[in-house]
């Protein structure tokens, strides 16, 4: 069965430093995988995707994510955070060879940065 | 994120109520969902449409009922509910359901059940 895990609940870290948000994937095969981001009172907003090719994939506001097909793992970085980058960040998989319409989503990592 | 719209953004009903949720996307997408979010849990997909044919429907209770006259539009009535069903409710839409596609959502809709 398809499944996602993000380790932490919450992620703190101090303004103009890099951030790591962690995500790591279980699917039968290949994977797709996302990344969202969601501020308060608002839903879902895109930040990144890795379907193939390079495993450094580059998304909105500096966001980027390395796909590690050994580890199953998708980790979101930022070299420097921002503290408007505070949010709850969702990863979320697809599991190319079902052929499903389902998306798998992680429970969600806050992420707090302080000034 | 004003591309997907849903009215009404917080809602308060009583077990024996009917209401509805609205959503509705001004993106051209082919392909609606519904979402449940509650704390501390993965979002979990209710509903799937496409092409206002529903396609999915994950185990979700009568209770919750879909409807989608259009690609545009999609509703969710909801009939006898239980408090357990208070969560956010988030509608998405995409360009069509290819796997690759990303979802854009909506701001969802605060439930409490009381």
């Amino acid at each position: 069965a398809q499944s996602v895990a993000q380790p932490e609940d919450q992620v703190n870290v101090a303004e103009g430093n890099p951030l790591t948000v962690k995500c790591t994937y279980s699917v039968s095969g290949n994977p797709y995988l996302f990344w969202y981001v969601q501020y308060p009172n608002r839903g879902l907003q895109f930040l990144l995707k890795y379907i193939t090719g390079d495993n450094l994939v580059k998304g909105s506001y500096g966001f980027e994510a390395e796909f590690n097909k050994s580890q199953t793992s998708f980790h979101l970085k930022k070299p420097s955070a921002l503290v408007s980058d505070s949010a709850l960040y969702f990863c979320a998989v697809r599991d190319i060879e079902r052929d499903t319409d389902k998306l798998i989503f992680g429970t969600g990592t806050r992420l707090q940065v302080f000034p | 994120e004003t591309g997907v719209t849903q009215t009404p953004r917080h809602l308060v009903m009583g077990m024996t109520n009917k209401k509805s949720l609205k959503c509705e996307q001004h993106l051209g997408h082919n392909a609606m969902y519904w979402y449940k979010q509650s704390a501390k849990k993965p979002l979990e997909l209710m509903f799937v449409y496409n092409f206002k044919e529903q396609t999915e429907n994950n185990s979700v209770p009568s209770r919750f009922s879909p409807e989608c006259p259009n690609s545009s539009h999609l509703f969710l009535h909801l009939h006898t509910l239980q408090p357990e069903d208070s969560a956010l409710y988030l509608c998405a839409s995409s360009q069509d359901l290819g796997t690759s596609r990303e979802q854009f959502f909506g701001p969802g809709t605060r439930l409490t059940v009381l």
